[in-house]
C-alpha cells in the first residue's frame, strides 16, 4: 500500500504569509495527488486535484505542484478563512490514503 | 445542486451491525463513483471504501476488509455501508463522497456518527 506522509502536524503563520504544505508518497502516483481542506465540525473540502489542477470556485491563491512521490501546497498570501487542517491524498490505486493532515493555525 | 445526505449512524455495541444510508440528488447517480471516508474523533481522514457506479467493481480498506460491504441502489439514487463485527476503532463520523471523473473526492456530505462502544 502506498503511505501518504505530511510534516509539519501543525504549522504557524501569519494573515499574508505564504505557506507551503508538503506531502510524500512512499512510491511514485504519478500526479493522482489531491488536497482538501477541512474546518472543525465540516466536511472536507477538494482545493487541487491531479496535483496542481485548481477546483472550479477555489481561490486561486491556493496552488498545487509535485509530481512522482514529492507534492506541495501552497498558499500565496494566507487569508483569516485559511486557518483550517490541510490534507494530501494519492488515488493512484487502491487502497486510497490519505496523509495525517497539517493544520495551519495563527502565530 | 449536488447534495449528499448520510444517514444511520448511532450507538452500536461492539461486534454488532450497522447499515450507513448516503441519499445522493442533484446529478445523475448511476454515472458516478462514490465512495466512504471515516474520521475518528479528533483524528485524520480514513479512505473506507469505493464503488462503481454501476457496482461491478468496489474496492476496501484493510482496516475493514471481510467486515464492510459497500453497495449501491441506483433506482434510489442511494449509495450504503454494511458495517457487521464492529470494534472500538470503528468509532467515527462517516462521510460519503462523490468521486470525480479524475479520481478525486469533489462532493461529500455532512457525515453520520458512528459509535462503537459497551
Amino acid at each position: 500500500d502506498i503511505q501518504m506522509t505530511q510534516s509539519p502536524s501543525t504549522l504557524s503563520a501569519s494573515v499574508g504569509d505564504r505557506v507551503t504544505i508538503p506531502c510524500r508518497a512512499s512510491q511514485s502516483i504519478s500526479s493522482w495527488l489531491a488536497w482538501y481542506q477541512q474546518k472543525p465540525g465540516k466536511a472536507p473540502k477538494l482545493l487541487i486535484y491531479k496535483a496542481s489542477s485548481l477546483e472550479s470556485g477555489v481561490p486561486s491563491r491556493f496552488s498545487g505542484s509535485g509530481s512522482g512521490t514529492e507534492f506541495t501546497l501552497t498558499i500565496s498570501s494566507l487569508q483569516p478563512d485559511d486557518f483550517a487542517t490541510y490534507y494530501c491524498q494519492h488515488y493512484n490505486s487502491f487502497p486510497w490514503t490519505f496523509g495525517q493532515g497539517t493544520k495551519v493555525e495563527i502565530k | 445542486e449536488v447534495q449528499l445526505v448520510e444517514s444511520g449512524g448511532g450507538l452500536v455495541q461492539p461486534g454488532g451491525s450497522l447499515r450507513l444510508s448516503c441519499e445522493a440528488s442533484g446529478f445523475t447517480f448511476s454515472s458516478y463513483a462514490m465512495s466512504w471516508v471515516r474520521q475518528a474523533p479528533g483524528k485524520g481522514l480514513e479512505w473506507v471504501s469505493y464503488i462503481s457506479g454501476d457496482g461491478g467493481r468496489t474496492y476496501y480498506a484493510d482496516s475493514v476488509k471481510g467486515r464492510f460491504t459497500i453497495s449501491r441502489d441506483n433506482s434510489k439514487n442511494t449509495l450504503y455501508l454494511q458495517m457487521n463485527s464492529l470494534r472500538a476503532e470503528d468509532t467515527a463520523v462517516y462521510y460519503c463522497a462523490r468521486v470525480a471523473a479524475l479520481g478525486p473526492l469533489e462532493y461529500w456530505g455532512q457525515g453520520t456518527l458512528v459509535t462503537v462502544s459497551s
